[in-house]
């Protein structure tokens, strides 16, 4: 079955405390992406990433670290996470990330930093 | 720049039509459209390019307006199932593969 999936899908965690949710996707599409939800604010794209070794910032990034190493595979780290990066993240993929192409979705990781 | 989306929310009875409309501040070369049901993941309803051109999917149809930098999705004779929070995505007219970028969402609910 073609799929995003990530993991975990829930974390709770402490400030200051290195974490890593990872993504992958069995599609062999070229573009990935990471998205971050918060109440009243819709979607804001974090990372994404045209193929291997080629990734760019989003709209919001700060704070965050990606990488893509292998086409599936397209983790985002966030190396002294804080409270205000409390939210629902997506990874989605797509063939190219051309205008046309479908973006699917990860089923999401909620992540709560105290 | 997020395109901006009306309205906020709608609440309608079952069979009626909602339109959810979706503008730019910049030159789109196409939007797409998804649908989020509370605590899943946005899934993909259509995508409109650049060209004016209108797609349907069943009673779920939508439009683009290019030169006026907004698109329209229209459901009719809503269902039950049509719940949920909608989302545009837009690609600007640039060029380059950066990705969409969301409105804040239109939550609809739909009461028997």
């Amino acid at each position: 079955e073609a799929q995003v999936t990530q993991n975990p899908r829930y974390l709770i965690t402490v400030t200051g405390k290195k974490l890593t949710v990872t993504c992958s996707q069995n599609m062999n599409h070229e573009y990935m992406s990471w998205y971050r939800q918060d109440p009243g604010l819709g979607l804001r794209q974090i990372y994404y990433s045209m193929n291997v070794e080629v990734t760019d910032k989003g709209d919001v990034p700060e704070g965050y670290k990606v990488s893509r190493k292998e086409k599936r595979n397209f983790p985002l780290i966030l190396e002294s996470p804080s409270p205000n990066q409390t939210s629902l993240y997506f990874c989605a993929s797509s063939y190219s990330g051309g205008a046309a192409d479908t973006q699917y979705f990860g089923p999401g990781t909620r992540l709560t930093v105290l | 720049q997020q395109p901006v989306q009306s309205p906020q929310a709608v609440i309608l009875r079952e069979g009626e039509d909602a339109v959810i409309n979706c503008s730019s501040s910049k030159a789109l070369y196409s939007v797409h459209w998804y649908r989020q049901k509370h605590g899943e993941a946005p899934v993909f309803l259509m995508i409109l390019l650049k060209g004016g051109e209108q797609k349907g999917h069943e009673k779920i149809s939508a439009s683009f307006n290019e030169k006026k930098q907004q698109s329209s999705l229209y459901l009719t004779a809503s269902q039950l199932s049509y719940s949920g929070t909608y989302f545009c995505g837009t690609e600007g007219a640039g060029g380059g593969a950066d990705g969409l970028t969301f409105g804040k969402g239109t939550h609809l609910i739909i009461q028997p």
